[in-house]
């Protein structure tokens, strides 16, 4: 396993347009976070899913994201409706439960541009 | 939501000096990871600390956990050009470290 893996790494959008991203995380690992980071900032926590189970979900930044996990595996996180302020880097995570120590293994993550 | 206020933002230096960059909060956090990001990558775990007080060293770097772990620090010892990237603190809310409060990040830029 080459670690956690996103795609698109890139997406360009016109606002008002849905968009989806994909992350796949270490393969045994049953925790996954969804994180956004803007120019020059910090990661800022999106939503949790422990296995299947989405654990967290109130700090999504509005109705219009939503995430899922269907099988405890891949997960997707799609924003309706695309803004211009939606612009940003889209980071997902995972992480073991056993053993664990709070590492969060990060993708590349998906830039997202909303024109 | 607990934050964490990281300084300086952005710190430019030149090869072989020294750093200190800080990451400070009002809260209380179970453990305090420090992240370094480069350019088009995710963030990658530098340390974690746990205990108040405690100090870790790898290699160049040394971090801090105060003791009352409220805030931390990472001291850089002869900045070298590799050590150019985006350094994030990140406090975990809960002891199994399963929701991270990042920092807003220092931008370190070492010239050769």
């Amino acid at each position: 396993d080459t670690g956690v893996s996103q795609n698109p790494r890139h997406k360009i959008t016109k606002r008002g347009q849905n968009v989806t991203f994909r992350c796949d995380p270490i393969s045994e690992h049953n925790r996954l976070y969804w994180y956004r980071q803007t120019l020059g900032q910090g990661p800022e926590f999106l939503t949790y899913f422990q296995n299947e189970a989405q654990l967290e979900k109130s700090r999504l930044l509005s109705d219009r994201f939503s995430a899922e996990r269907p099988k405890g595996s891949f997960s997707t996180l799609e924003i309706q409706r695309t803004e211009q302020g939606d612009s940003a880097m889209y980071l997902c995570a995972s992480s073991p439960t056993a053993g664990d120590t709070g590492e969060l293994f990060f993708g590349e993550g998906s830039r997202l541009t909303v024109l | 939501t607990q934050l964490l206020e990281q300084s300086p933002q952005f710190l430019s230096i030149q090869e072989g000096e020294n750093l200190t960059v800080y990451c400070n909060s009002s809260s209380v956090f179970s453990s305090l990871q420090w992240y370094r990001q480069e350019p088009g990558e995710g963030p990658v775990l530098l340390v974690t600390v746990v205990t108040g007080g405690e100090v870790k060293k790898l290699k160049r770097l040394t971090f801090q956990f105060g003791d009352a772990r409220k805030d931390s620090s990472l001291h850089i010892t002869a900045a070298q050009p590799g050590d150019t990237g985006l350094y994030l603190c990140a406090g975990a809310e809960n002891n199994a470290g399963n929701m991270l409060t990042f920092g807003g990040g220092t931008r370190l830029m070492v010239k050769p």
